[in-house]
């Protein structure tokens, strides 16, 4: 069975500090891989997504994520955050094989971006 | 367009009752997938729907239920309510199509039901 981690469960910033988010998933199969955000009061939003073809994905929001497919990961990063970026971020798989749109999500990351 | 709507938003039920949640996809997705979300469990996976058939399902007992329409809507049933039912129930509807069963697809989700069991 497919799984997800997120390795940082908190994460608190400064307006303006890079970001970056890590995720490594086990699943020996070709995967499709997203980051969504859950920003607070919000549903869940896509961030970002790969299929195949560029591993350098952008995303919404200044976002964008780097599939390594020999570490298995999919890391979040953004260049500078802002007070907005406040918010849970899940990363999730999909493995191609099991067919149809069960994802699997990570842990989730909550951060905080102080003004 | 509008986006995935679920009600009810709230519902507050007692142990041993059943319940239903109703899920509107986008108009024109085809494929709905439920999910649980807990603070202890994260974001799980129940089951999906694509063309009124269950395509995929989670690892939950079989008290957890669903069934789509002709319509794409869906509804997912929970019967003998449990303590530990008690989560905030998501839909999301995607554009998957049959003849691309392999490929990948966007899921939007919709804001969810919140389910307290007391």
């Amino acid at each position: 069975a497919q799984s997800v981690s997120q390795h940082n469960h908190h994460v608190i910033l400064s307006e303006a500090a890079s970001l970056e988010l890590g995720c490594n998933y086990s699943y020996g199969g070709t995967v499709n891989l997203f980051w969504y955000v859950q920003y607070p009061g919000q549903h869940l939003q896509l961030l970002l997504k790969y299929f195949s073809g560029d591993p350098l994905v952008k995303g919404i929001k200044g976002f964008e994520a780097e599939f390594i497919k020999s570490k298995f990961s999919f890391n979040l990063r953004k260049p500078s955050v802002q007070w907005s970026d406040t918010a849970e971020y899940f990363c999730a798989v999909n493995a191609r094989q099991s067919g149809g749109n069960m994802l699997t999500f990570g842990g989730g990351t909550r951060l905080m971006v102080k003004p | 367009k509008a986006g995935v709507t679920q009600t009810p938003r709230y519902l507050i039920k007692t142990r041993g009752q059943q319940v239903t949640l109703s899920c509107s996809p986008i108009s024109g997705h085809r494929s709905v997938s439920w999910y649980q979300q807990t603070p202890g469990q994260g974001l799980q996976f129940l089951f999906e729907y694509f063309s009124e058939t269950q395509r995929n399902k989670g690892n939950f007992p079989g008290r957890f239920s669903g069934r789509q329409f002709s319509n794409s809507r869906s509804e997912m049933n929970v019967s003998t309510l449990e303590l530990g039912d008690s989560a905030l129930y998501l839909c999301a509807s995607s554009t998957r199509r049959d003849t691309d069963f392999l490929a990948g697809y966007e899921q939007y989700f919709g804001p969810g039901t919140r389910l307290t069991v007391t």
